[in-house]
């Protein structure tokens, strides 16, 4: 099945703690990318990669650091977490990128305390 | 300036009514439009494309103005099963993806 895979679901932890939220695709898809969602802004990019070895900032990268190492993941890296980063999470693919359906995983809520 | 901007209701409607939603975006270098529907904290999902002569999917219809920089969307014969968050998407420089921040709809028995 095609799909988008991200975990964990959800995630509590601590300031200054790192984490890592894994983002797989099955799809060959090129393009990935990551946004944040906060009650009343709607779902913001924080980065996006056209391809393996090439990412790019989106509105809201402060904070955060992606990888492109392999085509199919592409996780998102919160080296020192704090509570203004406490929102739900989605990890998207679109086959070349803007323009095309973006396939999105099933999304992680993370708490930082 | 918001890159798009929706109204963000609740629009609560009875079953079987027609409703309309409209979406502005602020650069008119945009290139791509959609309409997501997004059930409460699951993942969006693709609704329908916008094209410039407009375009219909069953009950939804949606529709483009590029001079006036806006987008809509009409669902005719609600369905219960209609309610949810409709998020309007933009894309300009083939590469970002900027999200309405959404427009609920409740239909009601």
């Amino acid at each position: 099945e095609a799909q988008v895979t991200q975990n964990p679901r959800y995630l509590i932890t601590v300031t200054g703690k790192k984490l890592t939220v894994t983002c797989s695709q099955n799809m060959n898809h090129e393009y990935m990318s990551w946004y944040r969602q906060d009650p009343g802004l709607g779902l913001r990019q924080i980065y996006y990669s056209m391809n393996v070895e090439v990412t790019d900032k989106g509105d809201v990268p402060e904070g955060y650091k992606v990888s492109r190492k392999e085509k199919r993941n592409f996780p998102l890296i919160l080296e020192s977490p704090s509570p203004n980063q406490t929102s739900l999470y989605f990890c998207a693919s679109s086959f070349q990128g803007a323009g095309e359906k973006l396939f999105f995983g099933s999304g992680t809520q993370l708490s930082v305390l | 300036r918001k890159e798009v901007e929706q109204d963000p209701g609740p629009f609560n409607v009875p079953e079987g009514a027609t409703v309309a939603f409209n979406c502005t975006y602020s650069n008119s270098a945009s290139q791509s439009f959609f309409w997501y529907r997004q059930d409460c904290r699951k993942e969006p999902k693709l609704l329908m494309s916008v094209y410039s002569s407009g375009n219909e999917d069953g009950r939804f219809t949606a529709q483009l103005n590029r001079a006036s920089q806006y987008i809509s969307l009409l669902i005719r014969d609600s369905k219960l099963s209609d309610s949810a968050t409709y998020l309007c998407v933009v894309t300009h420089n083939f590469n970002k993806f900027y999200f309405g921040s959404g427009t609920k709809l409740n239909v009601k028995p």
